[in-house]
């Protein structure tokens, strides 16, 4: 049981670059998220899906795309990399039984430069 | 929509002393609150959560808090610290059990003092 993993660990991209970073949970989670923790910002919520086949927006979701693949995966893509988004990424996922608990991946810490 | 507000960014204490970790937040529905810890270069861990019923929740590593409705609050408290706490704490709120969005606070990086 691996709980919520997360790949890359690290990345580096020069600006304008793509990528897409991918989270996987074997929990049966419902629900999955991504954050970015920047220094004296906290965690601030990208983007969430509360079940397959559907997304919502969170509070910075401009710059970013995701896919909620199937029930376990859930990616994060970002077309055209910036220095504003260097950032550590977090994902997470809740479950209906976890009353309100998330678990978190390792994160994946992002450069752009 | 729901915000939470960490008053401090960081709160330096004495090893031994008690600390209060201050977190408010706003909602025009009932919410489910919680603290997270982040350990130096680590990911984030649950501390404790409040969901109903008593206003006083314990968490592990010594901790509780206590949701108080009429000041929106939701304090994280400590009655003696050690080393090992030094961390970054983070509030969280989520409006019940009928929205999955949930917004964390800015955190307290709590420092101790030997």
């Amino acid at each position: 049981n691996a709980g919520v993993t997360q790949t890359p660990k690290f990345q580096v991209l020069k600006t304008g670059q793509s990528m897409t970073l991918q989270c996987a949970q074997d929990m049966n989670h419902n629900s999955m998220y991504w954050y970015r923790q920047d220094p004296g910002m906290g965690l601030r919520l990208i983007y969430y899906s509360a079940s397959e086949g559907t997304t919502d927006k969170g509070e910075v979701p401009n710059g970013y795309n995701v896919s909620r693949l199937n029930k376990r995966e859930f990616s994060l893509r970002l077309e055209s990399a910036a220095p504003s988004q260097t950032s550590v990424y977090f994902c997470a996922s809740l479950g209906r039984i976890t009353l309100g608990e998330q678990y978190f991946g390792p994160g994946t810490r992002l450069t752009v430069t | 929509a729901q915000s939470v507000t960490q008053l401090d960014s960081q709160v330096p204490v004495f090893e031994e002393a008690p600390v209060e970790l201050r977190c408010n937040y706003s909602s025009s529905v009932s919410v489910y609150l919680f603290w997270y810890v982040q350990y130096p270069n680590q990911g984030l861990q649950l501390l404790l959560k409040y969901l109903s019923g008593s206003t006083l929740v314990k968490g592990i590593n010594g901790f509780e808090a206590e949701f108080n409705k009429s000041q929106t609050s939701f304090h994280l408290r400590k009655p003696s610290v050690h080393i090992s706490d030094t961390a970054e704490y983070f509030c969280a709120v989520r409006r019940g059990n009928r929205d999955d969005k949930i917004i964390f606070g800015k955190g307290t990086r709590l420092h101790i003092l030997p």
